[in-house]
């Protein structure tokens, strides 16, 4: 079965770019999602498409997908963005979650 | 706005059956996905499956194949998801959510309900 990884734990300064990866078999041939997960929350998606930003979602949030990795960045990271984050991509006919990185500002 | 609002907590017995509800408002429930995601305490998310109503078609992750069941009622704008045969490790926190189509059956999930905690106790 098709298998999304992600790095369990991301830390990154105020103010700096995190990149957050993703990293499947040919996943840049797929489109690729990002959600984000607070604690006690729902998730929330933030990009679609690879690098598609819902209305609402700060423009300090990207997206790109080619070859075996999709990269969300955020630059200008701020607390707020402490959270989870998760990749997801469509694979016959099934969804395929990662593992989820957690973001850490600090 | 979009809303989606799921049916409350529940706590089963092993072997038991449940049957979680997610009503939508505010956009046109059978031209959308509804799909089902579920998350154990402390894990990551993990898809159960999907309808799509206009199309009458239904996926199921291939984990959960003969075990879930997911519809759809287009005169309520409300879609339901059972799950039978509870054992422990069903213990999460079952969400639904909104899937905008974008290609043939593939959709990204806009929308996402508050969430239902299932517990599986005995």
């Amino acid at each position: 079965s098709y298998e999304l990884t992600q790095p369990p734990s991301v830390s990154v300064s105020p103010g700096q770019t995190a990149s957050l990866t993703c990293s499947g078999d040919k996943l840049g041939d797929k489109y690729a999602c990002w959600y984000q997960q607070k604690p006690g929350q729902s998730p929330v998606l933030v990009i679609y498409q690879d690098n598609r930003r819902p209305s609402g979602i700060p423009d300090r949030f990207s997206g790109s997908n080619s070859g075996n990795t999709a990269t969300l960045t955020i630059s200008g990271t701020q607390a707020m963005d402490e959270a989870d984050y998760y990749c997801q991509a469509w694979d016959s006919d099934t969804v395929v979650f990662g593992g989820g990185t957690n973001l850490t500002v600090l | 706005q979009v809303q989606l609002v799921q049916s409350g907590a529940e706590v089963k017995k092993p072997g038991s059956s449940v049957k979680v509800s997610c009503k939508a408002s505010g956009g046109t429930f059978s031209t959308y996905a509804i799909t089902w995601v579920r998350q154990a305490p402390g894990q990551g998310l993990e898809w159960m499956g999907g309808i799509i109503p206009v199309f009458g078609a239904v996926d199921y992750a291939q984990k959960f194949q003969g075990r879930v069941t997911i519809t759809a009622d287009k005169s309520t704008s409300t879609a339901y998801m059972e799950l039978s045969s509870l054992g422990s490790a069903d213990t999460a926190v079952y969400y639904c959510a909104r899937g905008e189509i974008y290609s043939g059956y593939e959709y990204y999930f806009d929308y996402w309900g508050q969430g239902t905690l299932v517990t599986v106790s005995s």
